[in-house]
C-alpha cells in the first residue's frame, strides 16, 4: 500500500538555527499536507500543496512539493522555542483519508 | 466557529470492556474522520464517515466501529479492549463537499481522548 516516509525522526537543534524535514512517498501525489503538532495537543494543519515543483512560504516555513510529487520538505528559518512540536506530512488516501509520515519531533534549545 | 470536540477527554478501562467515544465536528462539516495515535505506530487511519456513511476504513479489526449521526456527530466504539489499544484517538472533520475518491481535504483536528486500557 501507499506509504510515506519521512525523516529525520528527531532534530535538536539551538534557537536561530535553520530545520528542515523530509517527507518521501512511494507513489505520486495528488497533493501533501503538513501539519503540527504541538507536545499535548493535537495536529494542526499547516498547508496543503498541489503543484508539482511548488514553493510556499508561511513567515519562516518555507514548504516545497517536488517535481516528480513524490517528495515534499519543510524548512524552518532562525528556529523559535515556539517552533518545537512534531511535524507531519500526510498524503492523500481517498475520501479524505490521510496516510501520514512517522513526523519529526523538534526541540530548540534556548 | 467553534472546533471539533471530542468526549470524554480521558478514559481508563479495563482489558475486555467495550468504550465509545464521541465527536462533534465544526457545524458545517459533514466529513468526520477518525484516527488512532500511538508512539510506536504514529498517526493511523481508522475510518471515515460522510452523510451517515462509511466511505472508507482502515486496517484495524472488526473491535473497532463507528457511526454517524443525523447531524454529522460521530461516535467510535471499541469492543473487547487490550492493552495495546491504549492510544490517543482523534477525531478530525472537513468541509470536503465533493466526496470524490481522489479527494482529501484540510482536516481539522479535535482535542481528542486519551485511553489508558489496564
Amino acid at each position: 500500500g501507499q506509504q510515506v516516509m519521512q525523516i529525520p525522526q528527531y532534530q535538536h537543534v539551538q534557537e536561530g538555527e535553520d530545520f528542515t524535514t523530509y517527507c518521501n512517498s512511494s507513489t505520486t501525489l495528488s497533493n501533501i499536507q503538513w501539519y503540527k503538532q504541538r507536545p499535548g495537543g493535537h495536529p494542526v494543519f499547516l498547508i496543503q500543496l498541489v503543484k508539482s515543483g511548488e514553493v510556499k512560504k508561511q513567515k519562516r516555513l518555507t514548504f516545497q512539493f517536488g517535481e516528480a510529487k513524490k517528495n515534499s520538505s519543510l524548512h524552518i528559518t532562525a528556529t523559535q522555542t515556539t517552533d518545537v512540536g512534531t511535524y507531519f506530512c500526510a498524503g492523500p488516501g481517498g475520501y479524505n483519508k490521510l496516510i501520514f509520515g512517522a513526523g519529526t519531533r523538534l526541540a530548540v534549545h534556548p | 466557529k467553534a472546533g471539533v470536540t471530542q468526549t470524554p477527554r480521558y478514559l481508563i478501562k479495563t482489558r475486555g470492556q467495550q468504550v465509545t467515544l464521541s465527536c462533534s465536528p465544526i457545524s458545517g462539516h459533514r466529513s468526520v474522520s477518525w484516527y488512532q495515535q500511538t508512539p510506536g505506530q504514529g498517526l493511523q487511519f481508522l475510518f471515515e464517515y460522510f452523510s451517515e456513511t462509511q466511505r472508507n476504513k482502515g486496517n484495524f479489526p472488526g473491535r473497532f466501529s463507528g457511526r454517524q449521526f443525523s447531524n454529522s456527530r460521530s461516535e467510535m466504539n471499541v469492543s473487547t479492549l487490550e492493552l495495546g489499544d491504549s492510544a490517543l484517538y482523534l477525531c478530525a472533520s472537513s468541509s470536503l463537499t465533493s466526496g470524490g475518491a481522489a479527494d482529501t481535504d484540510t482536516q481539522y483536528f479535535g482535542p481528542g481522548t486519551r485511553l489508558t486500557v489496564l
